[in-house]
């Protein structure tokens, strides 16, 4: 398995508060990818990283927002959750330069009560 | 809109008969694809993928996909199904862009019967 690792695993939360998912790699890939899961949709693309401090938008970006002051480390952050964000999150890492597959995390389970 | 479909919520095969997840996307350019693997409770694991070339790719498990552009289908095929091989399935595709971004299909859940 890649590298990656994501906490928490499972979480609880209220309305309105502020939540921060993190993913941690080990392969000191350029490319991280917050993607999230629901039943009927597939995987949405939230934010991604193509390098420390660049960031950009992805299909589902309202509500959510990311950092990255390291290679290894990405944050996603719910300024304030919303029941409309339970979801399992995913992170992915793509190492470029002619590979093109991206490697998944193995998820947090966020619900938003 | 950039899209991929999986028109099969679901597809149910008998252990040792061949299966195929279909998928088709509508991207344009060029487009990378791939495949994808969930288990319950698990992260995706990657299968395999079409860059270029051979319109036959072949993957992890034993599965392949045959690549047709004048169709836009990347579907998954493996000749003699398993038990095991029961998951949820994903299509996906990364534009011509060097950010590597995918769009993935809603997935198609694969039940194998012994």
């Amino acid at each position: 398995d890649a590298g990656i690792t994501q906490s928490p695993r499972h979480k609880v939360t209220e309305t309105g508060t502020p939540v921060t998912l993190r993913c941690h790699q080990t392969e000191n890939h350029r490319y991280m990818y917050w993607y999230r899961q629901d039943p009927g949709h597939g995987l949405r693309l939230i934010h991604y990283s193509y390098g420390v401090k660049d960031t950009d938008k992805g299909e589902v970006s309202d509500g959510y927002s990311v950092s990255r002051s390291k290679t290894e480390d990405f944050l996603l952050t719910l300024e304030s959750a919303t029941s409309s964000q339970t979801s399992v999150y995913f992170c992915a890492i793509n190492g470029g330069g002619g590979q093109y597959e991206q490697y998944f995390g193995p998820g947090t389970r966020l619900t938003v009560t | 809109a950039q899209s991929v479909a999986q028109p099969e919520d679901q597809v149910n095969v008998a252990e040792g008969n061949p299966l195929t997840v279909k998928c088709t996307y509508s991207v344009s350019g060029n487009p990378y694809l791939f495949w994808y693997v969930q288990y319950p409770n698990r992260g995706l694991q990657f299968l395999l993928k079409y860059i270029t070339g051979d319109n036959l790719v072949k993957g992890s498990y034993g599965f392949e996909a045959e690549f047709n552009k004048s169709q836009t289908s990347f579907h998954l095929k493996k000749p003699s199904a398993l038990v095991s091989d029961s998951a949820l399935y994903f299509c996906a595709v990364s534009p011509p862009s060097n950010t590597g971004k995918l769009i993935f299909g809603q997935g198609t859940t694969l039940q194998v019967k012994p």
